[in-house]
């Protein structure tokens, strides 16, 4: 069974920093990698899809990467804002179903 | 990207009523929607596969006949929570993919909704 797991659980960075997410997951045999993000009370937004045969996709400000065989991705957000503060989410897909991190809350402050 | 949208956003319901949760692929069909649930500070937990034209894929644990699925066409999904009771409140999600899109296979998320059961 896959497990997924993103740490830190919250992190807190002043404007300006560059930052990085990470995402672990146990299981290798996954079909691609997603990030999403997640504001209080809403839905998530895609933000960055990796499929199993590519190392990384880049997307504005962020760019993340997946290294299937170590079962790590990360999420690398350049010149953070305030905007950016919201809850990242990390999901493997394996065939239909994706399964989730337990996410990682982020606060930019000004 | 692709646009899900679901609704209502918010609903309030007595306990032992029914209430319906919609969810629409609106620009691509989705031969396959998903449902998640997710409780206060914790991730996205897999309710049920959704599958137009046919019968709903449960996750073990998951009662079907509480949570109603029914996806008749290609761009809407319907979650139906059955005689609701207060440990039913929750956040539900719903989840489509463009299968012949672009990004092949990315999935998009309507906005949630957030149901209280008083």
């Amino acid at each position: 069974k896959q497990e997924v797991t993103q740490i830190p659980a919250a992190l807190s960075v002043p404007e300006g920093e560059n930052l990085v997410l990470n995402c672990s997951f146990t299981d290798s045999a996954i079909y691609n990698l997603q990030w999403f993000r997640q504001d209080p009370g809403k839905g998530l937004t895609s933000l960055l899809l990796i499929q199993s045969s590519q190392r990384e996709q880049t997307s504005g400000r962020l760019n993340a990467s997946l290294d299937k065989s170590s079962g790590r991705s990360t999420l690398y957000i350049a010149a953070s804002q305030p905007g950016d503060s919201a809850t990242y989410l990390c999901a493997t897909g394996g065939g239909n179903k994706l399964t989730f991190g337990t996410g990682t809350q982020l606060k930019v402050e000004l | 990207g692709a646009v899900v949208s679901q609704h209502p956003s918010r609903v309030i319901c007595k306990s032992g009523t029914s209430v319906k949760i919609e969810c629409r692929s609106l620009d691509f069909q989705a031969t396959t929607m998903f449902w998640y649930r997710q409780f206060p500070k914790k991730s996205l937990m897999l309710m049920a596969t959704s599958n137009e034209g046919s019968k709903a894929t449960y996750e073990q644990g998951v009662e079907k006949d509480k949570f109603l699925i029914n996806h008749a066409s290609l761009t809407l999904s319907t979650l139906t929570v059955t005689s609701a009771h207060p440990e039913d409140s929750s956040f539900y999600i719903c989840s489509a993919r463009d299968h012949a899109g672009v990004n092949f296979a990315e999935a998009f998320f309507g906005q949630g909704t957030r149901l209280t059961v008083v």
